[in-house]
This record gives C-alpha cells, sequence and structure tokens, in this order.
C-alpha cells in the first residue's frame, strides 16, 4: 500500500510569520498529488492537484511546490493569520490506481 | 448548488444494529468516494464507485456494503454496526477519477455504543 507522510504533524506559528510543511510519497509509479485544506468542524476544500515535476501553484497566500523524482511537496503559507489555522492534507495517487491516499495531515494553528 | 449533501449528519447505534448512510451530489461527477476518518488516521477509503453502475473496495471495507444507486447517489450501509466503526464518515466526488479534484461532504458522526 502506498505511504504518504506528512511533517510535522502539528505546528503552532505567530501570526505573522510565515511556515511551511511537507509531503513525503514514493516517487516510483507517481501520477497526482493533492492538497486540501481542513478547517475544524468543517469538510476538506481542495487547494491544488499537482502533477508534473518541479510545478508550483498558487493561491493567494498559499503556494505549493512538487519533487516527484525525489518524492516530496511543500506547502508554504506566508504572511500566516489566524484564519489559516487548520489541518492540511495531501493525498497520492499513483499510476494504474483509481483511489487518492492521504497523508495524516499537519495541523497547524496560527497565534495571535 | 448544494453541492455534496450526506444524511444523517449524527447518528448513535447499538452494536448489531444496521444503518444506511445517504450521499448525493448535483455536480454531474462521475466519480464518488466515502472514506472514514479516525483520530491520527488521516482519511481512509472505504468504498469508491469510479463510475454510475461500478463500485470498488477501498483500504478498510469490512463491515461495509456499498451502493451506486445512480449517478447522484452513493450509499454506505452497515449491516451489523460494531463499536470499531464509530468514526465521522466523509462522502466525496470527483469529475471523473481520483485525478480530479474531490469535493467532499459535510459528513456524519456515528458512535457505535
Amino acid at each position: 500500500i502506498l505511504n504518504v507522510e506528512q511533517s510535522p504533524q502539528s505546528l503552532h506559528v505567530q501570526e505573522g510569520d510565515s511556515t511551511n510543511f511537507t509531503c513525503s510519497f514514493p516517487s516510483s509509479n507517481f501520477y497526482a498529488l493533492h492538497w486540501y485544506r481542513w478547517e475544524t468542524a468543517k469538510s476538506p476544500e481542495a487547494l491544488f492537484v499537482m502533477t508534473l515535476n518541479g510545478d508550483e501553484k498558487k493561491k493567494g497566500r498559499i503556494s505549493a511546490t512538487l519533487n516527484t523524482k525525489e518524492g516530496y511537496s511543500y506547502l508554504y503559507i506566508k504572511g500566516s493569520q489566524p484564519e489559516d489555522s487548520a489541518t492540511y492534507l495531501c493525498a497520492c495517487l499513483s499510476w494504474g490506481a483509481q483511489k487518492l491516499v492521504f497523508g495524516q495531515g499537519t495541523r497547524l494553528t496560527i497565534n495571535p | 448548488n448544494a453541492g455534496v449533501t450526506q444524511t444523517p449528519k449524527f447518528q448513535v447505534l447499538k452494536t448489531g444494529q444496521s444503518m444506511t448512510l445517504q450521499c448525493a451530489q448535483d455536480m454531474n461527477h462521475n466519480s464518488m468516494y466515502w472514506y472514514r476518518q479516525d483520530p491520527g488516521m488521516g482519511l481512509r477509503l472505504i468504498y469508491y464507485s469510479a463510475s454510475e453502475g461500478t463500485t470498488d473496495k477501498g483500504e478498510v471495507p469490512n463491515g461495509y456494503n456499498v451502493s451506486r444507486l445512480n449517478k447522484r447517489e452513493f450509499s454506505l450501509r452497515l449491516e451489523s454496526a460494531a463499536p470499531s466503526q464509530t468514526s465521522v464518515y466523509f462522502c466525496a466526488s470527483s469529475d471523473w477519477g481520483a485525478q480530479e479534484t474531490q469535493y467532499f461532504g459535510p459528513g456524519t458522526r456515528l458512535l457505535v455504543l
């Protein structure tokens, strides 16, 4: 079974600071990587879907990069705000598979 | 446009009881999924339906059955609930396959006593 690891598991950041965290996945048979943002008591919402090595995507203050050769993706948040507090999930899809495998998530807390 | 809806939002069952969790989407998506979320475990796929008329097992299918009733609806059935099935259940859909963005419902919180 595909193993997707996220680190750190939790993170506390001061408001205004920038931060980043990692999603690691097996580089062989890679097809796509998803990032989702999951606020407490809500359902996960899509941030990015990435497929190409070297790809970089941006949505406001949040951006992500992808390295399929070494099997990792970084999610960056610039100038953290309290509303950024959430769990950030990544999920990987392999060639020929029809299902995503999710990591355990990074729980981000922004301290005002 | 409601997106993905799930019923019920919360349910308490006794061990051995059965129930069906309902999911519907109004985005004309082809693929639908059922996940469970447990503390420290992330989201784990129970069953999925790549397209209308097909269903397949995910990572943790034991104790569950599914029905893709039509393109809109995908139900999850617990035939004989066990305490280990206490969890939050999320339904999701995507346009065509898991490479596409998945849209999640609000979740069903299930407690099995």
